[in-house]
């Protein structure tokens, strides 16, 4: 059955550096995953998505890449500041009219 | 503000006593689906709604109700509720059902069943 897994569920970095995050699929090919942002005890918030056929995208310190051969997304955060501590969710199609959802990995940006 | 609303936020009940759980969105968005939230699996789908009228299952149907009378309300029905419905749900809406489009979620209801 198709998969979309982050594999880290927790994730500590110190304030300043690059924090790269991991989203990887199984038995399917999606044509775009989402990245969303969540806070605890609050709804997600999107933040990027990228099609199979672009290969990077950006939104201010925000960088997201695609692999289809690795079947992979990375979330890239720069500079991180602790304010971008939050649990980051990537999404895809499944089937029709459906978004399914990584479990999500939890950042902490240490000060 | 263009936004997702659901009532109540936190309510607790028993086994067995029927509730609803109201979602409302002022955007005029044509989709709208119901996800839970649980340590360890995530967020999974329980409904969803292409237009009005028209519904569908998701992932974790099972225990639930929904209807679809106006675009703007989604409210979600736990006829029956049991202990392993206890969770963290969320409301969503997006533009049309086109899975690319922007989901924008709810602020999220808290509900305990005892």
């Amino acid at each position: 059955s198709q998969k979309i897994e982050q594999n880290s569920e927790a994730l500590n970095i110190q304030e300043g550096k690059t924090a790269t995050l991991t989203c990887n699929y199984t038995n399917y090919s999606p044509a775009y995953l989402q990245w969303y942002r969540q806070d605890p005890g609050r709804g997600p918030v999107f933040l990027l998505l990228i099609r199979e056929n672009e290969k990077e995208k950006r939104k201010e310190r925000l960088k997201v890449t695609f692999d289809t051969t690795l079947k992979q997304s990375l979330f890239h955060i720069t500079a991180s500041q602790p304010a971008d501590s939050a649990t980051y969710l990537c999404a895809s199609e499944a089937g029709s009219y459906q978004l399914t959802f990584g479990k999500g990995t939890k950042l902490s940006v240490i000060p | 503000e263009a936004q997702v609303t659901q009532n109540p936020r936190y309510l607790i009940t028993v086994t067995g006593k029927k509730l609803t759980v109201t979602c409302s969105q002022n955007m005029n968005h044509e989709y709208m689906s119901w996800y839970r939230q649980d340590p360890g699996l995530g967020l999974r789908q329980i409904y969803y709604s292409m237009n009005v009228e028209v519904t569908d299952k998701g992932d974790v149907p099972e225990g639930y109700k929904v209807s679809r009378k106006e675009k703007r309300n989604f409210p979600l029905i736990l006829e029956s509720p049991s202990p392993n419905q206890t969770s963290l749900y969320f409301c969503a809406s997006s533009l049309t059902s086109d899975s690319t489009d922007t989901q924008y979620f709810g602020p999220g209801t808290r509900l305990t069943v005892l």
